[in-house]
């Protein structure tokens, strides 16, 4: 099945600064790569993903980008807001198992904007 | 976009009952509907995975005979944790699938046994 590391766990940053969440996965069939924010006691919100044929993808402050060659993608968030203090969690398919749609998640960043 | 819903949004049992959640997506049909649990500060953890008309697919370590899910149409899909123990308290979180990669979340049951 699909490994997913992330890193780090926990993540504090100044109001205005910039976060970076790095993930690395282990099925190089891997294609489609979301990153989801929860807040406490809701539910895990899409917010932005990326599929394999392109190395970068950016929403406004939020951005993807893609290595399939080192296989890690990494979720950047600029000029953070206080509201943007959530966990974040980095998933990926199980391509090679026969399981297309099924996610494994990473551990999760539970990260802190400070004002 | 797509929306799920859940209910209970949380339940408290006594140890040895059975709850039942249910799933159901709103505005499109989920061919697919995976169900989580999440316990504090930990990432989901996924159960199984259950297709509309056909057993669900279980995660090992996850007893089938324990965790009873029903996907019986289009848009619902129940999970029934029977006699239920205090390690059984968690946040159960269901997702549905439409056609593609995405992942449409529930609300989540929050889940407590006494």
């Amino acid at each position: 099945g699909e490994n997913v590391e992330q890193h780090p766990s926990t993540l504090s940053v100044q109001e205005g600064d910039s976060a970076v969440i790095k993930c690395t996965y282990s099925d190089s069939a891997s294609n489609y790569f979301p990153w989801y924010k929860q807040e406490l006691g809701k539910r895990p919100q899409l917010i932005i993903d990326i599929r394999s044929n392109v190395g970068e993808k950016k929403d406004q402050r939020i951005a993807v980008t893609l290595n399939k060659t080192a296989k890690h993608f990494s979720l950047h968030i600029t000029e953070t807001q206080p509201e943007d203090s959530a966990v974040y969690f980095c998933a990926a398919p199980a391509i090679s198992s026969g399981s297309a749609r099924q996610l494994t998640f990473g551990s999760g960043t539970q990260l802190t904007v400070l004002p | 976009g797509a929306v799920v819903s859940q209910h209970p949004s949380w339940v408290i049992c006594k140890s040895g009952t059975s709850v039942k959640i249910e799933c159901r997506s709103l505005d499109f049909q989920a061919t697919t509907m995976f169900w989580y649990r999440q316990f504090p500060k930990q990432s989901l953890m996924l159960m199984a995975t259950s297709n509309e008309g056909s057993k669900a697919t279980y995660e090992q370590g996850v007893e089938k005979d324990k965790f009873l899910i029903n996907h019986a149409s289009l848009t619902l899909s129940t999970l029934t944790v029977t006699s239920a123990h205090p390690e059984d308290s968690s946040f159960y979180i269901c997702s549905g699938v439409a056609g593609g990669f995405e992942q449409y979340f529930g609300p989540g049951t929050r889940l407590t046994v006494t």
